[in-house]
């Protein structure tokens, strides 16, 4: 089975600092994605970043960049320059492969951002 | 732009009433999603279609039913909307190249049970 752990419910960054947002996962599968999405209060999921499994180099997307220790088995989320439309609902989620052409995406419980001005 | 459309954006429906929330993308993506999301907590995938396969979670109730009667469509319908059916449904889509499989999502359509 697979599992997704975000262990921070709520995080606090001062505007323009750096923030980490924590992932674990646990897969018996050679082969998966990782992806973070954020959530607005609007409830729209945007994709921000993906790491696959077999992937050398660790994912950077503007100022959204995935810190990927495969043997610890983490995919912390590291947003620079916090902004203030930052804050919203962050999601870790791990992507495996279900059969012919589909994948299962399985959600961490998300952690919820606040950018402090 | 290329984009995953879902309608009507809020839902206000009647305990027992039946219900239809629409889905559209124009990424012409093979694979396409319902989540049921309640609040303050994660997704949780209801089935998805690849093509016109269709793929029902093993607890998905029997009161969820969907359709897609082409690559640009789906629907998701619920026969008899209860309470607990009050939610954010999200419809997202992908396509499945060299392993790369990202789910591109909808606004979401947050449905009121009365």
């Amino acid at each position: 089975a697979q599992k997704i752990t975000q262990t921070q419910p709520g995080m606090f960054v001062q505007e323009k600092e750096a923030v980490t947002l924590d992932c674990t996962y646990d897969t018996s599968d050679p082969s998966y994605g990782l992806f973070w999405y954020k959530q607005p209060s609007s409830g729209e999921m945007i994709f921000l970043i993906y790491q696959g499994s077999y992937d050398q180099q660790n994912a950077t997307e503007g100022r959204y960049s995935l810190n990927f220790q495969k043997a610890r088995k983490s995919a912390n989320l590291v947003i620079s320059a916090s902004q203030l439309g930052d804050s919203a609902m962050y999601f870790c989620a791990m992507s495996n492969r279900r059969g012919a052409g589909s994948y299962q995406l399985t959600f961490g419980k998300g952690t919820k951002l606040s950018v402090i001005p | 732009d290329a984009m995953v459309i879902q309608n009507p954006r809020y839902q206000v429906t009647q305990f027992g009433k039946p219900v239809t929330l629409s889905c559209s993308q124009t990424l012409n993506h093979n694979v396409m999603y319902w989540y049921q999301q309640k609040s303050s907590q994660a997704p949780k995938l209801l089935f998805h279609y690849y093509d016109k396969d269709f793929n029902n979670e093993a607890d998905t109730p029997d009161n969820f039913q969907s359709r897609r009667p082409n690559t640009s469509f789906c629907f998701l319908d619920i026969r008899s909307p209860g309470l607990g059916d009050a939610a954010m449904y999200l419809c997202a889509t992908s396509r499945v190249e060299g392993g790369l499989n990202t789910q591109y999502f909808g606004p979401g359509t947050r449905l009121t049970v009365l």
